[in-house]
């Protein structure tokens, strides 16, 4: 079935740690997103890609860092993980810019960081 | 920045009846889409609706219609006939060009609640 695959689904981070967390399309779309989901927040864009090779930053970006070897394939790192970044991360996909295509979205992955 | 406003952090709805989710936005740019996404407990992203600003015609998905109102920058969602599988969080969200990329800005969502 076509769509986005997130990994881990969950994890318990100790703090200081560094956390590689994945996400795989196989729809072959251009762009690429991470967001992540707080109580009360709503969803907040931390970095995106528009095509393979390019990345940029989003409204949330410090402590991230990602990187797009390819169109499938768009990891999200925490190079030194804080409890501020216990959250959701939802990992996200759209069709060429301009096309006003909405945007598939993974099944998240839980982070607690402890 | 764009900004999307969602007024109502919970709102309830008997079964059967109809609810009206309201979102508001802010921005100076003249062709933009809008999005309703859903998020039941299985924390799944389900898209809604979708609007394309530069139509006046209300989109509408079955049970779901907006009011899309462009100078009032007002795009409420209507769930006509709620049913059990409605209850979940619904988030209003922008899709903006700015910035070089096309994002997606969310507001911080309604928990909607659908009594039997």
């Amino acid at each position: 079935i076509a769509g986005i695959t997130q990994a881990p689904t969950s994890q318990i981070l100790a703090a200081g740690r560094r956390m590689t967390l994945r996400c795989t399309q196989d729809m072959r779309h251009n762009a690429m997103y991470w967001y992540r989901q707080d109580l009360g927040l709503g969803l907040r864009l931390i970095h995106y890609s528009n095509t393979a090779g390019t990345t940029g930053k989003g409204e949330v970006p410090d402590g991230y860092s990602v990187s797009r070897a390819n169109t499938d394939d768009f990891p999200l790192t925490l190079a030194s993980a804080v409890p501020s970044q216990t959250s959701v991360y939802f990992c996200a996909s759209s069709k060429i810019q301009g096309s006003g295509s909405p945007l598939h979205f993974g099944n998240g992955t839980r982070l607690t960081v402890t | 920045a764009q900004t999307v406003t969602q007024s109502q952090p919970e709102m309830s709805v008997q079964e059967a009846e109809t609810v009206t989710l309201s979102c508001t936005y802010d921005t100076s740019e003249s062709d933009y889409y809008l999005f309703w996404y859903k998020q039941p407990p299985s924390r799944q992203m389900i898209l809604v609706i979708r609007q394309e600003a530069y139509k006046q015609q209300n989109a509408t998905e079955n049970r779901f219609s907006v009011n899309f109102q462009k100078a009032a920058k007002s795009f409420s969602l209507k769930i006509s006939d709620s049913q059990l599988g409605d209850a979940a969080m619904y988030f209003c969200a922008y899709r903006t060009t700015q910035g070089g990329s096309e994002k997606l800005v969310f507001g911080k969502g309604t928990k909607l609640t659908v009594n039997p």
